[in-house]
């Protein structure tokens, strides 16, 4: 039971570089989530999708871009990479937002923008 | 908009002894309140949640977490930790009805238990 995969899982990256992050999901769940985790600043945000075809806007989401081609499969594009993205990455999903609340994350991406 | 406040970075504390982390939010919208545990080099995990109902919460591994509507609070305790309890524990809050749905967190009480 594969739950929320993340690839890669690690990555160092030079500045201006371009980089995809790939996160797939096997729940077949609609919602699906891209957070950032800084020290002492928690999860924000980047971009989230409501459905297949469907993305929208966080907290965040300035230097990045993403898509959802297929309902399993969310991607985060870095198109020219800086060194303030250097962080953590999650990717999350939600059946729907019936009222359990419960965000299935993976693992994470580790990201090291020179 | 939300915006939730963890009022300790990081909490020492020995094992067998209580723990209470704290949180409080702001919203001007009914919500949904949650705690999540983020244990080393994993991704987060939901520990416990309030919907509505019962202002006492109680979730996996012993904790617990009281719903304060009146402060704004969301506390989440352990009357005894084990060391397997050394996580960061985070608070999230979504209004009811959030378009997207989206979970704001606070920044995170990372736990050190000690023997």
């Amino acid at each position: 039971n594969a739950g929320v995969t993340q690839t890669p899982k690690f990555r160092v990256l030079k500045t201006g570089q371009s980089m995809t992050l790939l996160c797939a999901q096997d729940m077949n769940h609609e919602y699906m989530y891209w957070y950032r985790q800084d020290p002492g600043m928690g999860l924000r945000l980047i971009h989230y999708s409501v459905g297949e075809g469907t993305t929208a806007k966080g907290e965040v989401p300035d230097g990045y871009n993403v898509s959802r081609l297929k309902k399993q499969n969310f991607l985060l594009g870095l198109e020219s990479a800086a060194p303030s993205q250097t962080s953590v990455y999650f990717c999350a999903s939600i059946p729907d937002w019936g009222g359990t609340g419960e965000l299935f994350f993976g693992e994470g991406s580790r990201l090291t923008v020179l | 908009a939300q915006s939730v406040t963890q009022l300790d970075s990081q909490v020492p504390v020995f094992e067998e002894a209580p723990v209470e982390l704290r949180c409080n939010y702001s919203s001007s919208v009914s919500v949904y309140l949650f705690w999540y545990v983020q244990y080393p080099n994993q991704g987060l995990q939901l520990l416990l949640k309030y919907l509505s109902g019962s202002t006492l919460v109680k979730g996996i591994n012993g904790f617990e977490a009281e719903f304060n509507k009146s402060q704004t609070s969301f506390h989440l305790r352990k009357p005894s930790v084990h060391i397997s309890d050394t996580a960061e524990y985070f608070c999230a809050v979504s209004g009811i009805e959030a378009a997207g749905n989206k979970l704001t967190f606070g920044g995170g009480t990372r736990v050190l238990v000690k023997p």
